[in-house]
């Protein structure tokens, strides 16, 4: 199975609520990033977490890296019709190797 | 706008077709990178292009060919591609290949494979 995977597969929640998502990895990892993707479209870069750093915030997007259990959260408060996309993490692995690895993504629905 | 142009955004071709997608940076990037996005599947990293020169090919058919004349152009060229290659090409590019930099994504050519 891939590197990352995200948790829940798909996410409907109501304007306003918060919204969270999960992605587990199996190897250790020098950073976590999440991604964004809006139908049919490209990624777009939301943030990126180190493996020493624990919390890190951007606007309404919070995310947390719990390194022993190989977990990482992405939280978005007060959740807008248009924040309507799927998220995706991406790892590196500590073996030397740069390259990327995505998840499968969440899908998430914010109703308005 | 993120900065990375793909042409063209539709592509339908037949298993017998030879085709090419382009992409183009205007970040002042130096890797670029090509990912297949199929349904319900992971992002999948094909190629990747490190100031010009290939540092990675994910085991990918030879059927996809890239080419990469300089830093600021990707291209992937087709040939003879099976129905299952049908996918969103996504071209990527960030300031040098590692780990901890932002990838900057096109917005994709979605290919259908008759």
């Amino acid at each position: 199975s891939q590197q990352g995977e995200e948790d829940p597969q798909a996410l409907s929640i109501q304007e306003g609520e918060n919204a969270t998502m999960n992605c587990s990895y199996k190897t250790s990892i020098n950073n976590l990033q999440w991604y964004r993707q809006n139908s049919g479209r490209g990624l777009v870069h939301l943030i990126l977490i180190r493996s020493n750093e624990r919390e890190k915030h951007s606007g309404r997007l919070r995310v947390t890296l719990d390194t022993s259990k190989k977990s990482s959260s992405l939280l978005i408060t007060a959740s807008r019709a248009a924040d309507t996309a799927s998220y995706f993490c991406a790892t590196d692995v500590d073996t030397g190797r740069r390259a990327l690895t995505f998840g499968s993504g969440t899908r998430l629905q914010v109703q308005p | 706008e993120t900065g990375v142009t793909q042409t063209p955004r539709h592509l339908v071709m037949g298993m017998t077709n030879k085709k090419s997608l382009k992409c183009e940076q205007h970040l002042g990037h130096n890797a670029m990178y090509w990912y297949k996005q199929s349904a319900k599947k992971p992002l999948e990293l094909m190629f990747v292009y490190n100031f010009k020169e290939q540092t990675e090919n994910n085991s990918v058919p030879s059927r996809f060919s890239p080419e990469c004349p300089n830093s600021s152009h990707l291209f992937l060229h087709l040939h003879t591609l099976q129905p299952e290659d049908s996918a969103l090409y996504l071209c990527a590019s960030s300031p040098d290949f590692l780990s901890y930099n932002e990838q900057f994504f096109g917005p994709g050519t979605r290919l259908t494979v008759l």
